[in-house]
């Protein structure tokens, strides 16, 4: 079965610092991985994508993140970051068993210091 | 309208109501879902309609009911909940027949007292 872990609850960073959160997931073959915002009050919106490919992927808000197979992680990353982007990031993975349906994980909340 | 939307947005229903939630995309979209957002706890996938399937978490109260009368529009019949119950009931759509991004919508805050 299909699973992912984010192991930081909590990230907090300065303004114009860079950014790293962590992703691991468990699956058996290649995965097709995900990364969602979530701003207080809303739903969940996709930064990007891995499906196949370049290893290294560019997404929406400046953010890319970098499939490593051999680690079993989609790591997001963001150079410096921005006041906005206080919110709740949720990695997701989808494929296995044949399942298109994502299990995400417990999600990661950005605190952003000024 | 664009995307997915979800109507109310905030509910407060006692334990003896029924109430339903709705949920529409305008994205073309053939597969849609309901998840339940509980604080402190991970996204709990409740129901999933598609052309080719409904799949259905086994751990949901019958007291959750959903209805998909279309591939546009989904509900969430509500009756005799409880206190536990109250979270953040958000809706996503995605293309169906692989892996494909989810949408969300807003969601809508329930709360049971």
């Amino acid at each position: 079965a299909q699973s992912v872990t984010q192991p930081d609850i909590h990230i907090t960073v300065s303004e114009g610092a860079s950014l790293e959160l962590r992703c691991n997931y468990s699956y058996g073959a290649t995965p097709y991985l995900f990364w969602y915002v979530q701003s207080p009050g809303q739903g969940l919106q996709l930064l990007l994508k891995y499906f196949s490919g370049d290893t290294l992927v560019q997404g929406i808000k400046g953010f890319e993140a970098e499939f490593k197979r051999s680690q079993s992680s989609f790591n997001l990353r963001k150079p410096s970051v921005h006041w906005s982007d206080a919110a709740e990031y949720f990695c997701a993975v989808a494929g296995g068993g044949g399942s298109y349906i994502p299990t995400f994980g417990r999600g990661t909340s950005l605190i952003v210091h000024p | 309208e664009t995307g997915v939307t979800q109507t109310p947005r905030h509910l407060v229903m006692g334990m003896t109501n029924k109430k339903s939630l709705k949920c529409e995309q305008h994205l073309g979209h053939n597969a849609m879902y309901w998840y339940k957002q509980s604080a402190k706890k991970p996204l709990e996938l409740m129901f999933v309609y598609s052309l080719e399937e409904r799949v259905e978490n086994n751990s949901v109260p019958s007291r959750f009911s959903p209805e998909c009368p279309n591939s546009s529009h989904l509900f969430l019949h509500l009756h005799t909940l409880q206190p536990e119950d109250s979270a953040l009931y958000l809706c996503a759509s995605s293309q169906e027949g692989g892996v494909y991004e989810q949408y969300f919508g807003p969601g809508t805050r329930l709360t049971v007292t």
